[in-house]
C-alpha cells in the first residue's frame, strides 16, 4: 500500500504571497490531519478533516485554511505569508482520527 | 498551552545500553498515548502506543510504561542501537480531540 504523499517537498516563497500544499492519504484513509513543525516547538496541530468536513482546528490564525476532497486528498493553504511561517508542514492520515496516524514526508516551506 | 511535555530536549546513550525517554501530560482526559520516531527530512513514523487501561506495552526492543496517577509515560529502548538515533515524539489524545504532541527528544546512540 502506498504511503502518504505530499507535494511539493520543498517550496520557497516571499512574504505576502500565498501557498497551497497537497496531501494524498493512504488508500482507504478518510481522516487527514495537518501539522506544523518548527525548531523548538515540536508538532503543532493545524486542523483535521474527515469526509470533507473539518472536525478539529488548532490555534492558528485564519490565514491557515484547508479542505478535503471527495477522494480524501487534502490541501492546505496559507495566505499572506509571514517569515514565521517557515516550517515543515506534515500531513498525516488515518482510517479515523482515533486510529494511528501515518505521516507523509512533509513539505519544507521557506518564506523569504 | 503545552499539554504534552518532553522536558529533555536531548539524550545520549551508549550502544547496547538502555534508553529511557520521558513524557508528562497535563490533561487527565487523554486516554491513548503514542510514540513516534522521526529522522531528518522524513515524516514521523509510528513506533508504539498504549491505552490508558494498560500500564505497559511491549514491542520487541521497545516498551512503553504509563503511570496515570503521575500523568507520566516513558519509552524504554533495550538494547539501544545506533540506528535508533532520531527525534522521538510523545503524543496523546482522547476521543474527538486532536493528537497532541510533545516537542520531542533527540536521542543519540553512540557506538
Amino acid at each position: 500500500k502506498a504511503g502518504v504523499t505530499q507535494t511539493p517537498r520543498y517550496l520557497i516563497k516571499t512574504r505576502g504571497q500565498q501557498v497551497t500544499l497537497s496531501c494524498s492519504p493512504i488508500s482507504g484513509h478518510r481522516s487527514v490531519s495537518w501539522y506544523q513543525q518548527t525548531p523548538g516547538q515540536g508538532l503543532q496541530f493545524l486542523f483535521e478533516y474527515f469526509s470533507e468536513t473539518q472536525r478539529n482546528k488548532g490555534n492558528f490564525p485564519g490565514r491557515f485554511s484547508g479542505r478535503q476532497f471527495s477522494n480524501s486528498r487534502s490541501e492546505m493553504n496559507v495566505s499572506t505569508l509571514e517569515l514565521g511561517d517557515s516550517a515543515l508542514y506534515l500531513c498525516a492520515s488515518s482510517a479515523d482520527v482515533e486510529e494511528t496516524q501515518y505521516f507523509g514526508p512533509g513539505t519544507r516551506l521557506l518564506v523569504l | 498551552d503545552q499539554q504534552v511535555k518532553q522536558n529533555s530536549p536531548s539524550l545520549s546513550v551508549q550502544e547496547g545500553r538502555i534508553s529511557i525517554l520521558n513524557c508528562d501530560y497535563t490533561n487527565s482526559m487523554f486516554d491513548y498515548f503514542l510514540w513516534y520516531k522521526k529522522y531528518p527530512a522524513e515524516g514521523p513514523t509510528f513506533l508504539i502506543s498504549i491505552s490508558s487501561i494498560k500500564d505497559k506495552n511491549e514491542d520487541g526492543r521497545f516498551t512503553v510504561f504509563l503511570n496515570k496517577s503521575a500523568k507520566h509515560l516513558s519509552l524504554h529502548i533495550v538494547p539501544s542501537q545506533p540506528g535508533d538515533s532520531a527525534v522521538y515524539f510523545c503524543a496523546a489524545f482522547f476521543s474527538g480531540y486532536a493528537l497532541n504532541f510533545g516537542k520531542g527528544t533527540s536521542l543519540l546512540v553512540t557506538p
